[in-house]
């Protein structure tokens, strides 16, 4: 069975400094997507950054990194210069490929301090 | 851009009452999601539908049913409503299902039942 695993249920990070977010995954399926979300207090949860695990090069959008290690089912998220407004919980998700669902991790809640 | 529209925001009904929640996905979109986050949890995948026709199933109670529309919206109708279905539920759209669609989450409706 399919499984994410986000072993930090909180993190603090300075701001302008770097932080990592852990996220493990379980799948018997060779081709699958990865996700990962931002859930601000506010509620809503907005798409950050995919990678497929055809992809040989890690991906990057903007502040975000995905550190993809197959052989490790690891895909973890880097957010470079951190913001307050990094501020929130963040979720890993993997779907598989021609499948409709989509599970989440439990989360990582990130405090930026000024 | 246009989003995911979902309505109502907010919610609030009684033990045993019905209700029923809306999506609009993004246009051109033909696939739709619906998740529910209870409090402090992480979204649980409940049912999708692609092209108008369910396409998985997840952790959806025999009290909810849903479909999708001719024009794609799609409505999660719960009767018998119970304390425990207060969450926040989630509709998001993509298109198509392959890993590399990117499920685009709406703001939320958020329920409370009293």
């Amino acid at each position: 069975a399919q499984k994410i695993t986000q072993t930090q249920p909180g993190m603090f990070v300075q701001e302008k400094e770097a932080v990592t977010l852990d996220c493990t995954y379980d799948t018997s399926d060779q081709s699958y997507g990865l996700f990962w979300y931002k859930q601000p207090s506010s509620g809503e949860m907005i798409f950050l950054i995919y990678q497929g695990s055809y992809d040989e090069q890690n991906a990057t959008e903007g502040r975000y990194s995905l550190n993809f290690q197959k052989a490790r089912k690891s895909a973890n998220l880097v957010i470079s210069a951190s913001q307050l407004g990094d501020s929130a919980m963040y979720f890993c998700a993997m779907g598989e490929t021609g499948g409709f669902k989509t599970i989440f991790g439990a989360g990582t809640r990130l405090f930026v301090k000024a | 851009a246009a989003g995911v529209i979902q309505s109502p925001r907010h919610l609030i009904k009684e033990k045993r009452e019905t209700a029923t929640l809306k999506c609009y996905p993004i246009p051109r979109h033909d696939t739709v999601y619906w998740y529910q986050q209870g409090p402090g949890q992480d979204p649980q995948f409940l049912i999708s539908f692609y092209e108008k026709m369910q396409s998985d199933k997840g952790s959806i109670p025999d009290r909810f049913s849903a479909q999708q529309f001719s024009d794609y919206h799609s409505e999660l109708n719960m009767s018998s409503l119970e304390l425990g279905d207060s969450a926040l539920y989630f509709c998001a759209s993509s298109l198509g299902t392959t890993p590399g669609e990117t499920q685009y989450f709406g703001p939320g409706t958020r329920l409370l039942v009293l």
